[in-house]
Protein backbone atom coordinates (compact mmCIF):
# COMPACT_ATOMS: atom_id res chain seq x y z
CA UNK A 1 0.00 0.00 0.00
CA UNK A 2 1.27 3.60 -0.96
CA UNK A 3 1.00 6.40 1.30
CA UNK A 4 0.81 10.02 1.12
CA UNK A 5 3.36 11.47 -0.98
CA UNK A 6 4.17 15.07 -1.14
CA UNK A 7 6.49 17.35 -3.70
CA UNK A 8 8.75 19.06 -2.96
CA UNK A 9 9.99 18.69 -0.03
CA UNK A 10 11.40 22.02 0.82
CA UNK A 11 10.86 25.16 -1.42
CA UNK A 12 11.93 29.44 -0.70
CA UNK A 13 9.72 31.90 -2.21
CA UNK A 14 9.86 35.60 -2.49
CA UNK A 15 7.08 37.68 -1.29
CA UNK A 16 4.60 38.16 -4.02
CA UNK A 17 5.18 34.80 -5.38
CA UNK A 18 2.84 31.94 -6.67
CA UNK A 19 4.16 28.50 -5.56
CA UNK A 20 2.61 24.99 -6.28
CA UNK A 21 2.73 21.83 -4.15
CA UNK A 22 1.65 18.48 -5.09
CA UNK A 23 0.43 15.67 -3.19
CA UNK A 24 -0.46 11.80 -4.57
CA UNK A 25 -3.14 10.23 -2.32
CA UNK A 26 -2.52 6.77 -0.53
CA UNK A 27 -4.22 3.97 -2.63
CA UNK A 28 -7.80 3.37 -2.55
CA UNK A 29 -8.08 6.92 -0.90
CA UNK A 30 -10.49 9.86 -3.29
CA UNK A 31 -10.60 12.35 -0.54
CA UNK A 32 -7.62 14.94 -0.08
CA UNK A 33 -7.60 17.95 2.59
CA UNK A 34 -4.82 20.33 2.79
CA UNK A 35 -3.48 21.75 6.62
CA UNK A 36 -1.02 24.41 7.03
CA UNK A 37 1.05 23.69 10.11
CA UNK A 38 2.68 26.98 11.28
CA UNK A 39 6.25 26.35 13.42
CA UNK A 40 4.88 24.78 17.31
CA UNK A 41 1.23 25.18 16.40
CA UNK A 42 -1.04 22.19 15.36
CA UNK A 43 -2.61 21.67 12.01
CA UNK A 44 -5.11 24.19 11.03
CA UNK A 45 -7.40 22.96 7.83
CA UNK A 46 -7.07 24.88 4.55
CA UNK A 47 -9.75 22.92 2.51
CA UNK A 48 -10.67 19.42 1.11
CA UNK A 49 -11.43 18.01 -2.51
CA UNK A 50 -13.97 15.29 -3.03
CA UNK A 51 -14.57 13.68 -6.37
CA UNK A 52 -12.39 17.33 -8.07
CA UNK A 53 -14.51 19.36 -6.45
CA UNK A 54 -13.75 21.60 -2.92
CA UNK A 55 -15.56 20.16 -0.54
CA UNK A 56 -15.31 22.06 3.08
CA UNK A 57 -12.79 25.18 3.58
CA UNK A 58 -11.64 26.64 6.35
CA UNK A 59 -10.52 30.24 7.19
CA UNK A 60 -7.86 31.09 4.45
CA UNK A 61 -8.39 33.77 1.81
CA UNK A 62 -9.00 32.84 -1.35
CA UNK A 63 -5.22 33.45 -2.95
CA UNK A 64 -5.10 29.95 -1.25
CA UNK A 65 -6.76 27.39 -4.24
CA UNK A 66 -6.64 23.77 -4.93
CA UNK A 67 -7.27 21.06 -7.51
CA UNK A 68 -7.97 17.24 -7.20
CA UNK A 69 -7.30 15.43 -10.58
CA UNK A 70 -9.10 12.21 -11.83
CA UNK A 71 -6.28 10.14 -10.19
CA UNK A 72 -7.21 11.53 -7.05
CA UNK A 73 -3.94 13.54 -7.30
CA UNK A 74 -4.07 16.96 -5.66
CA UNK A 75 -2.56 20.53 -5.97
CA UNK A 76 -2.49 23.35 -3.71
CA UNK A 77 -1.66 26.71 -5.12
CA UNK A 78 -1.06 30.05 -3.13
CA UNK A 79 -0.73 33.29 -4.72
CA UNK A 80 0.79 36.58 -3.69
CA UNK A 81 2.63 35.30 -1.22
CA UNK A 82 3.09 36.47 2.33
CA UNK A 83 5.54 36.15 4.79
CA UNK A 84 2.89 34.36 7.26
CA UNK A 85 2.68 32.19 4.58
CA UNK A 86 6.08 30.04 5.92
CA UNK A 87 5.27 26.96 7.34
CA UNK A 88 4.86 23.40 6.54
CA UNK A 89 2.10 22.08 4.39
CA UNK A 90 0.62 18.97 4.48
CA UNK A 91 -1.82 17.08 2.29
CA UNK A 92 -3.99 14.19 3.91
CA UNK A 93 -5.57 11.46 2.27
CA UNK A 94 -8.83 9.95 3.45
CA UNK A 95 -11.90 6.95 1.76
CA UNK A 96 -14.27 9.46 3.02
CA UNK A 97 -17.66 9.89 1.84
CA UNK A 98 -19.02 13.45 0.84
CA UNK A 99 -22.00 13.32 3.21
CA UNK A 100 -20.19 11.91 6.55
CA UNK A 101 -16.63 11.88 7.80
CA UNK A 102 -16.29 8.14 9.31
CA UNK A 103 -12.97 7.36 7.92
CA UNK A 104 -9.30 8.83 9.83
CA UNK A 105 -7.00 10.74 8.06
CA UNK A 106 -3.72 10.23 7.08
CA UNK A 107 -0.91 12.42 6.10
CA UNK A 108 1.81 12.73 4.10
CA UNK A 109 5.57 13.80 5.70
CA UNK A 110 4.66 17.93 3.81
CA UNK A 111 6.18 20.64 2.34
CA UNK A 112 8.33 22.91 4.22
CA UNK A 113 7.45 26.32 2.33
CA UNK A 114 9.46 29.14 3.47
CA UNK A 115 8.63 32.84 2.16
CA UNK A 116 11.70 35.58 2.17
CA UNK B 1 -11.01 30.50 23.74
CA UNK B 2 -9.84 27.84 21.33
CA UNK B 3 -11.82 25.11 20.47
CA UNK B 4 -9.24 22.68 21.89
CA UNK B 5 -6.77 23.01 24.44
CA UNK B 6 -3.57 21.44 24.64
CA UNK B 7 -0.18 21.86 26.87
CA UNK B 8 1.90 22.35 24.64
CA UNK B 9 4.89 20.83 27.26
CA UNK B 10 7.59 19.73 27.14
CA UNK B 11 6.74 16.82 28.99
CA UNK B 12 10.30 15.11 30.45
CA UNK B 13 9.89 11.50 31.53
CA UNK B 14 12.02 8.28 32.33
CA UNK B 15 11.88 5.58 30.44
CA UNK B 16 9.25 2.55 31.21
CA UNK B 17 6.96 5.94 33.52
CA UNK B 18 3.21 5.99 32.68
CA UNK B 19 2.79 9.00 30.27
CA UNK B 20 -1.03 10.90 30.30
CA UNK B 21 -1.56 13.33 27.52
CA UNK B 22 -4.70 15.55 27.84
CA UNK B 23 -7.13 17.93 25.59
CA UNK B 24 -9.61 19.61 26.91
CA UNK B 25 -12.52 21.47 23.68
CA UNK B 26 -15.37 23.31 24.16
CA UNK B 27 -17.64 22.35 21.14
CA UNK B 28 -20.05 19.54 21.83
CA UNK B 29 -20.92 18.91 18.65
CA UNK B 30 -17.27 16.93 18.34
CA UNK B 31 -17.63 13.12 17.96
CA UNK B 32 -14.62 11.74 16.59
CA UNK B 33 -11.48 11.89 18.10
CA UNK B 34 -7.85 11.30 16.98
CA UNK B 35 -4.21 11.05 18.85
CA UNK B 36 -1.48 11.52 16.12
CA UNK B 37 2.11 11.21 16.72
CA UNK B 38 4.49 13.66 14.46
CA UNK B 39 8.46 13.20 14.46
CA UNK B 40 10.20 15.90 13.54
CA UNK B 41 10.26 16.64 10.11
CA UNK B 42 7.41 14.34 9.55
CA UNK B 43 3.93 14.40 9.19
CA UNK B 44 1.47 13.15 11.67
CA UNK B 45 0.87 9.50 12.30
CA UNK B 46 -3.10 8.69 13.03
CA UNK B 47 -2.61 6.24 16.33
CA UNK B 48 -5.77 6.25 17.71
CA UNK B 49 -9.35 6.96 16.49
CA UNK B 50 -12.41 6.82 18.50
CA UNK B 51 -15.68 7.44 18.18
CA UNK B 52 -17.79 9.13 20.82
CA UNK B 53 -17.38 8.85 24.81
CA UNK B 54 -15.25 5.55 26.13
CA UNK B 55 -12.40 3.96 26.53
CA UNK B 56 -10.05 2.16 23.39
CA UNK B 57 -6.58 0.19 23.56
CA UNK B 58 -4.03 -0.70 21.63
CA UNK B 59 -1.00 -1.92 22.44
CA UNK B 60 0.65 0.20 25.24
CA UNK B 61 -1.82 3.37 24.05
CA UNK B 62 -5.02 3.53 25.25
CA UNK B 63 -7.58 6.25 24.55
CA UNK B 64 -10.21 7.93 26.32
CA UNK B 65 -13.32 10.31 25.67
CA UNK B 66 -15.10 11.94 28.39
CA UNK B 67 -17.90 13.48 26.21
CA UNK B 68 -19.73 15.01 29.57
CA UNK B 69 -16.39 16.67 30.34
CA UNK B 70 -15.20 17.44 27.01
CA UNK B 71 -12.02 15.61 27.97
CA UNK B 72 -9.85 13.27 26.32
CA UNK B 73 -6.39 11.60 26.80
CA UNK B 74 -3.82 9.26 26.12
CA UNK B 75 -1.93 7.06 27.90
CA UNK B 76 0.86 5.42 26.72
CA UNK B 77 2.42 2.41 29.51
CA UNK B 78 6.10 1.36 29.63
CA UNK B 79 7.21 4.74 27.49
CA UNK B 80 10.34 3.98 25.28
CA UNK B 81 12.66 6.77 23.90
CA UNK B 82 11.54 6.15 20.74
CA UNK B 83 8.16 7.44 22.42
CA UNK B 84 9.50 11.11 22.23
CA UNK B 85 7.71 13.26 19.27
CA UNK B 86 4.90 15.72 19.51
CA UNK B 87 1.42 14.36 20.78
CA UNK B 88 -1.63 16.09 19.26
CA UNK B 89 -5.13 15.66 19.52
CA UNK B 90 -7.44 16.03 16.91
CA UNK B 91 -11.44 16.16 16.63
CA UNK B 92 -14.13 16.75 14.41
CA UNK B 93 -18.42 16.98 14.26
CA UNK B 94 -18.25 14.71 11.57
CA UNK B 95 -20.50 16.22 8.08
CA UNK B 96 -19.27 16.78 4.96
CA UNK B 97 -16.46 18.53 5.14
CA UNK B 98 -13.62 16.67 6.64
CA UNK B 99 -12.18 19.12 8.85
CA UNK B 100 -10.16 18.10 11.95
CA UNK B 101 -9.48 20.53 14.75
CA UNK B 102 -6.63 20.20 16.11
CA UNK B 103 -4.40 20.90 19.80
CA UNK B 104 -1.28 22.66 19.56
CA UNK B 105 0.35 19.85 20.31
CA UNK B 106 2.28 18.23 22.93
CA UNK B 107 6.17 18.11 22.99
CA UNK B 108 7.32 14.39 24.80
CA UNK B 109 10.68 12.72 25.32
CA UNK B 110 11.22 10.01 26.93
CA UNK B 111 14.91 9.63 28.70
CA UNK B 112 16.77 6.59 28.88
Amino acid sequence: ETGVTQSPTHLIKTRGQQVTLRCSSQSGHNTVSWYQQALGQGPQFIFQYYREEENGRGNFPPRFSGLQFPNYSSELNVNALELDDSALYLCASSDGQRRSYNSPLHFGNGTRLTVT
Amino acid sequence: QKEVEQDPGPLSVPEGAIVSLNCTYSNSAFQYFMWYRQYSRKGPELLMYTYSSGNKEDGRFTAQVDKSSKYISLFIRDSQPSDSATYLCAMSGGGNTGKLIFGQGTTLQVKP
